[in-house]
Parts: structure tokens; sequence; C-alpha cells
């Protein structure tokens, strides 16, 4: 079974901290992984990474993929109070990988707050 | 606002009831998927339609029915659903490949009694 593990659950920070995020997976056939953001409900898209090594930028949010150890992390620099949310990462499969090969495996999600 | 709308956003039903959920997204995206989401729970994903065909049934029980009439609106029809049930469901939408940025609706919060 697909499995995605995301650490840690919660994290608390103040304002200008830095911030690693990180998820584990164990998805069968794996295509890439994606993150997004969970402010009230809809969750709003962050990267999607199908390369290892290859670090993707968005301001001051970054992300790298490690398909050898089958882990990503996401940091955020410079920390502001609108970066409190949950953050969600996803694995997926390959297209055409077989039974389920649509399924989307999500972690549950870091809640990060930052305080003022 | 994400292009991606949800109606409606709230929703209270009895176990005996029949309502149905509509998603539209004003995007030009090919594919739409259906989530929930319970408390403390991951996102699931539920159902997922690419071009109209239905590409992806995780197992859901048949009291959730979706439709598919073309490929801006995508229905969840519910029907004699149990406590359980009560969970946000999010509607998303993406272009081309499936699972490409994915664009989330801001759900509908569904209580049931």
């Amino acid at each position: 079974e697909d499995k995605v593990v995301q650490s840690p659950l919660s994290l608390v920070v103040h304002e200008g901290d830095t911030v690693t995020l990180n998820c584990s997976y164990e998805v069968t056939n794996f295509r890439s992984l994606l993150w997004y953001k969970q402010e009230k409900k809809a969750p709003t898209f962050l990267f999607m990474l199908t390369s290892s090594g290859i670090e993707k930028k968005s301001g001051r949010l970054s992300s790298i993929l490690d398909k050898k150890e089958l882990f990503s992390i996401l940091n955020i620099t410079a920390t502001q109070t609108g970066d409190s949310a949950v953050y969600l990462c996803a694995g997926i499969p390959q297209e055409g990988s077989g039974a389920g090969s649509y399924q989307l495996t999500f972690g549950k999600g870091t809640k990060l707050s930052v305080i003022p | 606002e994400t292009g991606v709308t949800q109606t409606p956003r709230h929703l209270v039903m009895g176990m005996t009831n029949k309502k149905s959920l509509k998603c539209e997204q004003h995007l030009g995206h090919n594919a739409m998927y259906w989530y929930k989401q319970s408390a403390k729970k991951p996102l699931e994903l539920m159902f997922v339609y690419n071009f109209k065909e239905q590409t992806e049934n995780n197992s859901v029980p048949s009291r959730f029915s979706p439709e598919c009439p073309n490929s801006s609106h995508l229905f969840l029809h519910l029907h004699t659903l149990q406590p359980e049930d009560s969970a946000l469901y999010l509607c998303a939408s993406s272009q081309g490949q499936t699972y490409n940025e994915q664009f989330f609706g801001p759900g509908t919060r569904l209580t049931v009694l």
C-alpha cells in the first residue's frame, strides 16, 4: 500500500525564521511529488517535482526531490505570518501503470504556525 | 479565486435525503477530480474524470455517484449517506496530463445528521 509521511505534524516558528518541512514516500511506480498549501479550505498548488536533485523555487519557497532516498523537502525562508497554513505533499504514480495507477496518496500535512 | 466554483458551500442533510454537489471550472481544463477531506485524515481522492471519461473510482461506496456531463462540470450525487460521510468535499481540475497542477474549488462542507 502506498504511503506518504510528513514531518513534523506541526511546527511553531517566529517571523523571519527559516523552516524545512519533510515528506517521505513509498509509491509504487512513482512519477512525481506534489506540494500544496492549504490555508482555510482549498489547497493551492506549490510545486510538482519529477526529477531528482533539481531545486524548484518560487519566491521564499523552494523544494527538492531525492528519488534515491524517497523524500522531498520544502523550505521556507524569512517566514511571514501569511505562511501559516497546512502544507500537504502527495505522491503520484506513472499513468497507465496498472490498477490504481491514478491513485494519489496524500500525507497528513504539516501545520505551520508563524507568530509575529 | 481559482476559477473552480463549488455549490453549495455548506450542506446539512439527513441520512434518507438525496442531494447533489456541483463543481464548475472556467479554466478550459480537461481533467476534474473529487476529493474528500475528513478531520485529522489525509486528503482522499474519490473520482477522476479525464475528457468526461471516468478514469478512477477509488473504491468509493455506491452511495456516492459522480456525473461529468462535459469537461467543465462535475457533479457528486449523494443518497442514503452515513454520519461518517460528513466532511469537506473538494473539487479540482487540471489541464493536460492527469495530476498536472490542480486548481481546487473552495469545497462543500457536508454534515450528515
